[in-house]
């Protein structure tokens, strides 16, 4: 079975901190994905990431970067953390690279963030 | 922005009936999935149906689509307790080659026993 793994289940941390969200699949997918998920507004893609050292702008960019190091680990990190940050933030891995095939995103149980 | 829009936002049935959700999306699409999110999880992956599909069955689930109208909808026949969840459509689209996964804002059900 796939297993997506988030680093952390809860976080705090201050407003102008720089936050380490990380995320790190077991099956070799080429494709990950960050989402934060607020009440209302379903899930938000932020970044996405198709191979090492790639990445992509989701819809919902600003105010953050992604590393991509090893194909394994995707990272989210928050520059300087600001209240509207405080979110679920979803990590999902899929294995192909083509969006015409079958690929199912599999998903960590989320990081719940709060910047106070 | 977002691509998908569930409707209706909340859901409240018995357990033994059916529950239908509904998904509109915006722009073409490769495929469109379905999960579902249990209270403070993540999702899981239910059903996909392809662009060139109508109809797509799994047990109890009956998805169908319409991409003249770029909707979709999900049927649970013969619900149970047990699916009391969120549940997410998801359009996936090609973004310059590469798999773009976007979210519906979700229905919310409850199956009351």
């Amino acid at each position: 079975d796939v297993k997506v793994t988030q680093s952390s289940r809860y976080l705090v941390k201050r407003t102008g901190e720089k936050v380490f969200l990380e995320c790190v699949q077991d099956m070799d997918h080429e494709n990950m994905f960050w989402y934060r998920q607020d009440p209302g507004l379903g899930l938000r893609l932020i970044y996405f990431s198709y191979d090492v050292k790639m990445k992509e702008k989701g819809d919902i960019p600003e105010g953050y970067s992604v590393s991509r190091e090893k194909k394994e680990r995707f990272s989210l990190i928050l520059e300087s953390a600001s209240t509207n940050q405080t979110s679920m933030y979803l990590c999902a891995s899929s294995l192909n690279k083509w969006g015409k095939n079958y690929s199912p995103l599999h998903f960590g149980n989320g990081t719940r963030l709060t910047v106070t | 922005s977002q691509q998908g829009e569930e409707d209706p936002q909340a859901l409240s049935i018995q357990e033994g009936e059916n529950a239908t959700m509904n998904c509109s999306y915006k722009t073409s699409i490769n495929n469109l999935q379905w999960y579902r999110q249990n209270s403070g999880r993540g999702l899981v992956h239910l059903i996909l149906i392809r662009s060139n599909e109508r109809e797509k069955h799994s047990g109890r689930l009956r998805v169908t689509l319409d991409t003249s109208k770029k909707s979709s909808s999900l049927l649970i026949t013969a619900s149970r307790a047990a699916d009391t969840a969120s549940y997410f459509c998801a359009t996936d689209a090609a973004s310059g080659g590469y798999q773009k996964v976007t979210f519906g804002t979700g229905t919310k059900l409850q199956v009351i026993p």
